[in-house]
């Protein structure tokens, strides 16, 4: 079956531009997780989606990032006015419902940001 | 002090070899998650344990939740093995929100 799916794969944009990245979540995931992956680094937990809404977005740096999943399904990752320490992998993961306790979380390939 | 700390940073073995990851944790956690990461991004879960032991294969994973440390063993090393393995936990009991280890990068020689 599918799995979790991203888009782009790679972005270049330059600094002070728009940028949205895409995360399509196993089919039936309620959970949905944002991640940011510097180089040589773990990921960092940025937001946390159960369902339509963000229960936990206390890891977005600022307020330039933004997320939504206004459907439940599809989240899309918005950052604005882009700076270079904004390059990264931004990793998203889905799980079942991550109410009741730990589960396991599948993530996507990512989308590697360049900010020139 | 970050809450997840892993050793060795890098590990270089020989094909065969018994390899031991380690990972401490500082947080009350209901499970931890090991993690392997190939070149290239992917990751890929291995294990999620809340405690004793679980073994996939020649992939062994432990947790002692009185000394909150957890260990990635792997049996008869080999090449296909390497990459960077991670240890995640929940910074709060229960909640969904993971902080991961720096990883651990594995490279096996045949």
């Amino acid at each position: 079956g599918a799995g979790v799916s991203q888009t782009p794969s790679n972005k270049v944009t330059e600094k002070g531009k728009y940028v949205e990245l895409r995360c399509d979540p196993i089919s039936g995931h309620t959970a949905l997780y944002w991640y940011r992956q510097s180089l040589g680094q773990g990921p960092e937990f940025l937001i946390y989606f159960q369902g339509t809404g963000a229960a936990d977005d206390s890891g977005l740096p600022n307020d330039r990032f933004f997320a939504v999943r206004p459907e439940g399904s599809v989240s899309t990752l918005k950052i604005q006015r882009t700076e270079r320490g904004d390059s990264a992998v931004y990793l998203c993961a889905s799980s079942t419902s991550g109410t009741s306790g730990m589960k396991t979380q599948y993530f996507g390939p990512g989308t590697r940001l360049l900010v020139l | 002090k970050n809450e997840v700390e892993q050793s060795p940073q890098n590990l270089t073995a020989q094909e065969g070899e018994f390899i031991t990851i380690n990972c401490s944790y500082s947080v009350g956690i209901s499970a931890l998650h090991w993690l392997q990461q190939h070149p290239g991004g992917g990751i890929v879960s291995l294990f999620m344990l809340s405690s004793g032991k679980k073994k996939h294969g020649r992939l062994i994973a432990t947790i002692n939740i009185q000394e909150k440390h957890s260990s990635l063993h792997i049996t008869a090393s080999h090449p296909r093995d390497s990459a960077v393995y991670i240890c995640a936990v929940p910074l709060i009991q229960g909640a969904q929100k993971l902080v991961f280890g720096q990883g651990t990068r594995l490279t096996i020689n045949p």
